[in-house]
């Protein structure tokens, strides 16, 4: 089945550490977001990749980082920058470029800090 | 900054009754508005969506109603279901930006 592989589903962060977020998908789209979504809130776009090597900063990129070394890998590195990173973390993916078309999601990591 | 306003925020419907969750954007550029269905724990799912040539698009029970000169959209599901009861996320979108609304939890008297 093609779909979008988020892994792993709990993930806990202790003080100045920095966690690695891991996204793949086999539905061999060039585009790639991942989204932040906090309780009672709309999705928050963190960065997204329209192509392989190339990624722009969403709204809220500040104490994230992230890389697009292979077309089916996506990952999120969160880093000890971002102070309030406990939240529900969201991968997706798209056939081309732009946001005005259907994007496909992965079930999410949830991230805690210790 | 720009928002999309989804209203109501909680919505409970009997089993068969229609289910209507509004939402309102700003920006005139947008020309694609999904809506997405989340359960808990898992990621959004697509619903439905529409672009601005025309005023409805009905897939099954699902219905989405735009409203171009208003800026509004409307998702309607008739005859709701125990399994309908999820949250849902409106978005407004253009190429280079999307928004998301905060979500209805919508639930579903059996």
């Amino acid at each position: 089945d093609g779909g979008i592989t988020q892994s792993p589903k709990y993930l806990f962060r202790k003080e100045g550490q920095n966690v690695t977020l891991s996204c793949e998908q086999n539905l061999n789209h060039d585009a790639m977001y991942w989204y932040r979504q906090d309780p009672g809130q709309g999705l928050r776009l963190i960065y997204y990749s329209q192509i392989v090597n190339d990624f722009q900063k969403g709204d809220i990129a500040e104490g994230y980082s992230v890389s697009r070394e292979k077309k089916e890998s996506f990952p999120l590195t969160v880093t000890s920058a971002q102070k309030n990173p406990t939240a529900f973390y969201l991968c997706a993916s798209s056939m081309g470029p732009g946001f005005n078309q259907p994007q496909h999601f992965g079930d999410g990591t949830r991230l805690s800090i210790l | 900054q720009q928002q999309v306003k989804q209203s109501p925020q909680s919505l409970i419907v009997q089993k068969g009754g229609i289910s209507i969750i509004n939402c309102a954007y700003e920006n005139t550029a947008f020309d694609y508005f999904p809506w997405y269905q989340q359960f808990p724990g898992k990621g959004p799912a697509l619903l439905i969506a529409i672009r601005p040539d025309v005023s409805e698009k009905k897939e099954g029970r699902f219905t989405i109603s735009f409203n171009k000169s208003a800026k509004q959209f409307s998702l309607h599901i008739m005859d709701s279901q125990p399994g309908d009861s999820a949250t849902y996320f409106c978005a407004a979108s253009e190429s280079d930006k999307i928004i998301f609304g905060k979500g209805t939890r919508l639930h579903i008297l059996p």
